[in-house]
């Protein structure tokens, strides 16, 4: 059983460009996350995905950024007209069907892609 | 005020050495108490999780937590190269709730 598979790993793009990160959670699970991580700062929240459903994007930025999770295929984080202070770690983690229930809810994380905007 | 707030460190030890990492927190609502592992250049995963106050011991490991202080530690025992991480702590409210919030993650060297 794979794990939750992020790809590309590294991608470099040029200011102004278009970034796209993929994320495919593990199998069986219908709940997925992004996080972005800046060098010595922790994970920030950036938005929360069901299936076809954004449930909460209160930590991405307005403009620029946007996701989304299609009943088929993975969930895609795109970054328009990247900028240099959008290079980062980003990381998607997921969660199984029905486990929001559970207390101690295990997000499971991807190896990560890390963006580099020159 | 930060939700939840972290030393990042560095600190580093000697192999063998008692190692406590702590966090403190804001939200008397968080009800669970994980720690994540990051090892450079990877995603974090759970290292082990507790659910209100008390302690859980895993091995080498201890998780403790002070609901009244919101005061969270991680106590590693014998402390080995291989622990060289960054440690994330990330409470969390009450079944239902989805939001995780991290700290910024303590980065743990253990000299051999």
């Amino acid at each position: 059983n794979a794990g939750v598979m992020q790809n590309p790993r590294h991608l470099v793009r040029r200011r102004g460009q278009e970034a796209r990160l993929r994320c495919s959670p593990m199998k069986g699970h219908s709940h997925v996350y992004w996080y972005r991580q800046l060098p010595e700062e922790g994970l920030k929240f950036m938005v929360y995905l069901q299936k076809e459903n954004i449930i909460d994007e209160s930590g991405m930025p307005k403009e620029r950024f946007s996701a989304e999770f299609p009943k088929e295929g993975p969930s895609i984080l795109r970054i328009q007209q990247v900028v240099r202070g959008d290079s980062a770690a980003y990381f998607c983690a997921s969660l199984p069907s029905g486990q929001l229930l559970s207390g101690a809810n295990v997000l499971t994380f991807g190896a990560g892609s890390r963006l580099t905007v020159l | 005020q930060k939700e939840v707030e972290q030393d990042p460190g560095p600190l580093s030890v000697p192999e063998g050495a008692i190692v406590s990492l702590n966090c403190t927190y804001s939200n008397s609502a968080f009800q669970y108490f994980m720690w994540y592992r990051q090892y450079s250049r990877k995603g974090p995963e759970l290292l082990m999780y507790t659910y209100s106050s008390g302690n859980k011991e895993d091995g080498r490991f201890t998780a403790q937590v002070d609901k009244s202080s919101k005061y969270i530690s991680l106590f590693i025992r014998d402390s080995q190269p291989s622990d060289s991480a960054t440690y994330l702590c990330a409470p969390k409210g009450s079944s239902g709730t989805y939001k995780y919030i991290f700290g910024t993650g303590t980065r743990l060297k253990v000299l051999a």
